[in-house]
């Protein structure tokens, strides 16, 4: 299976700051990433999809000025969450599809755990 | 009412036992059903697509019924490291666009 890798695995931050995580495909162009949320006991929410070289589109809820989403190569997409606050805390997950890649294939990063105190 | 909807559990099985679940799902249009396993922690991973004419790998067996709306997954012969959380997966309509149910957690005891 391709392999999208995520950094950082976790992190702990203060209130008020940013941070931004990567979703990188090792071995496949992932024209379309996914970006979920995962709060503790609850399903994966999808937060935004991130097309190579356009906007991205954020789900119903998601803020976009405080979740932002680039996705400037075929490789690589990130997640800033600005101005972080406790009720941020999260497990923040990328998915990624490539050309020729079937829509039954969802790969995944190893996901973000982030801290906010 | 949530697009995917899963029992949480947690269902506690006997090692060598037989467990089953179900999932519905609301949007009678979806097109793709899937069940990834995710342990704690951890990122899912595909466990099985899910075809309506069922489906077998090894120890697991899914089950779709389109006119019900929902998935089923049973695990034969259950081994410890089956114990993780099996979420439900229904593709959107959308390429790669997956909708997650919010699991099942089954452990599988000695």
């Amino acid at each position: 299976g391709a392999v999208v890798s995520q950094h950082p695995s976790w992190v702990i931050c203060k209130s008020g700051t940013s941070v931004k995580i990567e979703c990188r495909s090792l071995d496949f162009q992932a024209t379309t990433m996914f970006w979920y949320r995962q709060f503790p006991k609850q399903s994966l929410m999808l937060m935004a999809t991130s097309n190579e070289g356009s906007k991205a589109t954020y789900e119903q809820g998601v803020e976009k000025d405080k979740f932002l989403i680039n996705h400037a190569s075929l490789t690589l997409s990130t997640l800033t969450v600005t101005s972080a606050h406790p009720e941020d805390s999260s497990f923040y997950i990328c998915s990624a599809g490539g050309q020729g890649r079937k829509d039954t294939e969802a790969f995944f990063g190893q996901g973000t755990r982030l801290t906010v105190v | 009412r949530k697009e995917v909807e899963q029992d949480p559990g947690p269902f506690n099985v006997p090692e060598g036992a037989t467990v089953a679940f179900n999932c519905t799902y609301s949007n009678s249009a979806s097109q793709s059903f899937f069940w990834y396993r995710q342990d704690c922690r951890k990122e899912p991973k595909l466990l099985m697509s899910v075809y309506s004419s069922g489906n077998e790998d090894g120890r697991f067996t899914a089950q779709l019924n389109r006119a019900s709306q929902y998935i089923s997954l049973l695990i034969r012969d259950s081994k410890l490291s089956d114990s993780a959380t099996y979420l439900c997966v229904v593709n959107r309509g959308s390429w790669g666009k997956l909708q997650f149910g919010a699991g099942t957690q089954v452990v599988v005891t000695p």
